[in-house]
């Protein structure tokens, strides 16, 4: 199974700061790469598709990059409800696999 | 407004039965595969189980095959999870998750809204 490695398990970070989440994966996946937004007791949100593109409807303050193995979720100008908690998701090969998470927290 | 509506969680011994459906809405629920996602008291999330749009393919989470199966009923639009042999590590909410794919990318959205499955004596 393919492993992905989420980077940093927690941050702490402040309203109007710039962040960045990295995803590592044990193989290539392409660009089959998705970011997941997880409010406490809420079901995961989509965010970001094929590595980099924005749902609809998703603020434009987050982004991702990268293609391959490396993979970054990154949200500028952070707002009071971006403090939760983010997660990547494999899906080039199965069993899909989600990242650790990392728990976004208020300096 | 597409929505996704689980149901069936509860309580069971270990080694016994339960089976999770998810009711879909506002989409054409046989144009889409699916998938189980479960996520354990306090912990990430886990990729358990897809079904193809027909139900012809099916994909299981090794800690889980052989016990599960995924299925649909695409006149009812439902998907269903049996889940046999309950351990108490599948303890967790267990979400459904549409598949969308376009242009070779695909993706989970929306999710429902979850169903907590307990596995205790």
């Amino acid at each position: 199974a393919i492993q992905m490695t989420q980077s940093p398990s927690s941050l702490s970070a402040s309203v109007g700061d710039t962040i960045t989440i990295t995803c590592r994966a044990s193989q290539d996946i392409r660009s089959a790469l998705g970011w997941y937004q997880q409010k406490p007791g809420t079901a995961p949100k989509l965010l970001i598709y094929g590595a980099s593109s924005v749902q609809s409807g998703v603020p434009s303050r987050f982004s991702g990059s990268g293609s391959g193995t490396h993979f970054t979720l990154t949200i500028s100008s952070l707002q009071p409800e971006d403090f939760t908690t983010y997660y990547c998701l494999q899906d080039y090969n199965f069993p899909y696999t989600f990242g650790q998470g990392t728990k976004l927290e208020i300096k | 407004e597409v929505q996704l509506l689980e149901s069936g969680g509860g309580l069971v011994q270990p080694g016994g039965s339960l089976r999770l459906s998810c009711v879909a809405s506002g989409f054409t629920f046989s144009n889409f595969a699916m998938s189980w996602v479960r996520q354990a008291p306090g912990k990430g999330l886990e990729w358990v189980s897809r079904i193809d749009n027909s139900g012809g393919g099916t994909y299981y989470a090794d800690s889980v095959k052989g016990r599960f199966t995924i299925s649909r009923d695409n006149s009812k639009n439902t998907l269903y999870l049996q889940m046999n042999g309950l351990r108490v590590e599948d303890t967790a909410v267990y979400y459904c998750a549409k598949r969308y794919w376009s242009g070779g990318i695909g993706w989970f959205d929306p999710w429902g809204q979850g169903t907590l499955v307990t596995v205790s004596s």
